[in-house]
């Protein structure tokens, strides 16, 4: 069964880096997500992105943050001075339509941790 | 505003007993429902779904979960756990409406199962 892919499965970083993680959606999906988990707390909506552009951002989506499709297959979310609250289990999701009954389907996650 | 909230943070049941994780939701609209399991270090796997057809959805595993609108639940159940089994389930609400297509997540339930 195709599978959404996310590497590396753990980054650290220090504190003001730059910071890119990866998704490789799942092949004939269209729609793309990222959502973030910190330790302990529920997930939460960042992005989705569609047809090259953002179609929806979380208040949590500021200006540090970036996504980019930069070829046919990647998928990638870019926090650009991190702090320590960026701290979290980061998953990338895709769907191949966007609908309510549609379920997303998700990675493995990448773990950041921001010293 | 659409929100799920999930009783229990925690539920312990033996081995071969009935499991029962509970869910509640509130949605303007007619909701699309999911139960995802996140296994210690793995990603978020989709577990069953409601889309407005048969109200008692059957999933993989052995689970199962029954929509009920009158009291807006959605408790997920298996009538006899497995070790395997023991993972966080997340209960999810989607809305409705095509062009703002965002899931809702619960906090999770953590089911411990003993020997």
């Amino acid at each position: 069964e195709p599978e959404v892919t996310q590497t590396p499965s753990h980054q650290v970083t220090q504190m003001g880096q730059e910071v890119i993680l990866h998704c490789v959606p799942i092949s004939n999906h269209l729609y793309f997500y990222w959502y973030r988990q910190i330790l302990g707390q529920k997930v939460e909506f960042l992005v989705s992105f569609y047809n090259n552009e953002i179609s929806e951002k979380s208040e949590i989506f500021d200006d540090q943050f970036s996504v980019e499709r930069p070829d046919g297959s990647n998928f990638t979310l870019k926090i650009r001075s991190t702090k320590l609250e960026d701290s979290a289990m980061y998953f990338c999701a895709s769907s191949p339509r966007v609908h309510s009954n549609q379920p997303q389907h998700f990675g493995d996650g990448t773990r950041l941790s921001i010293l | 505003a659409q929100s799920v909230t999930q009783l229990d943070s925690h539920v312990s049941v033996s081995e071969g007993t009935p499991v029962l994780l509970r869910c509640n939701y509130s949605s303007s609209y007619s909701p699309s429902l999911f139960w995802y399991v996140q296994h210690p270090n793995k990603g978020l796997q989709l577990l069953l779904k409601y889309t407005s057809a048969a109200t008692l959805v059957k999933g993989i595993n052995g689970f199962e979960a029954e929509f009920k609108k009158s009291e807006t639940s959605f408790h997920l159940t298996k009538p006899s756990a497995h070790m395997s089994d023991a993972a966080e389930y997340f209960c999810v609400v989607s809305d409705h409406l095509d062009s703002n297509y965002q899931l809702i997540w619960g906090a999770g339930t953590k089911l411990i199962i003993k020997p």
